[in-house]
């Protein structure tokens, strides 16, 4: 079955551990990318990756990093997580970064 | 001014009803649009590509004008099932993404 997953998908952490949120694509997308949805702003994009080892800042950068080392894997990275951090986090892949996008489960991310 | 404007509503309408939804983008160099479903907590998933002679699923259709840089999805027969947000969603025109609108509600009632 074609599928984006996330784990964990529900994570309650305190600010400053480290932790990070997998995703894993099984439809041999180049592109992947990593929202973050909050109340009243939509989707909004972290980072996104257009194929292994590229990696490029979306519209909400600040405080997380990405790595895309295997074209199916791309994992989202909170060195040092505030509270301003909790938020659905939704992984998506596609072909391209114009087409269709298919998204993960989302991991509902809590910084206290 | 947001790139991707829809009225967030909700709305509320009765089983079988027509509703429609409007959507605006400021980026005229936008080349692919899409309807999203998205239902509470949960991912969003494709609706519908929205094409310039503007398509039909069923149910559902959608209309893109390119000179007023407006997309909209009509719904027919409304049932219950369609109770969810439906994000408005466009290529950004040169850069690879996606922009996505905050989505409008749409509640279907008996």
């Amino acid at each position: 079955e074609a599928q984006v997953t996330q784990n964990p998908r529900y994570l309650i952490t305190v600010t400053g551990k480290k932790l990070t949120v997998t995703c894993s694509q099984n439809m041999n997308h180049e592109y992947m990318s990593w929202y973050r949805q909050d109340p009243g702003l939509g989707l909004r994009q972290i980072y996104y990756s257009m194929n292994v080892e590229v990696t490029d800042k979306g519209d909400v950068p600040e405080g997380y990093k990405v790595s895309r080392k295997e074209k199916r894997n791309f994992p989202l990275i909170l060195e040092s997580p505030s509270p301003n951090q909790t938020s659905l986090y939704f992984c998506a892949s596609s072909f391209t970064g114009q087409e269709t996008q298919y998204f993960g489960p989302g991991t509902r991310l809590l910084v206290l | 001014r947001k790139e991707v404007e829809q009225d967030p509503g909700p709305f509320n309408v009765p089983e079988g009803a027509t509703v429609a939804f409007n959507c605006t983008y400021s980026n005229s160099a936008s080349q692919s649009f899409f309807w999203y479903r998205q239902d509470c907590r949960k991912e969003p998933k494709l609706l519908m590509s929205v094409y310039s002679s503007g398509n039909e699923d069923g149910r559902f259709t959608a209309q893109l004008n390119r000179a007023s840089q407006y997309i909209s999805l009509l719904i027919r027969d409304s049932k219950l099932s369609d109770s969810a947000t439906y994000l408005c969603v466009v290529s950004s025109g040169g850069y690879n993404k996606l922009i996505f609108g905050a989505g409008t509600r749409l509640a279907v009632h008996p």
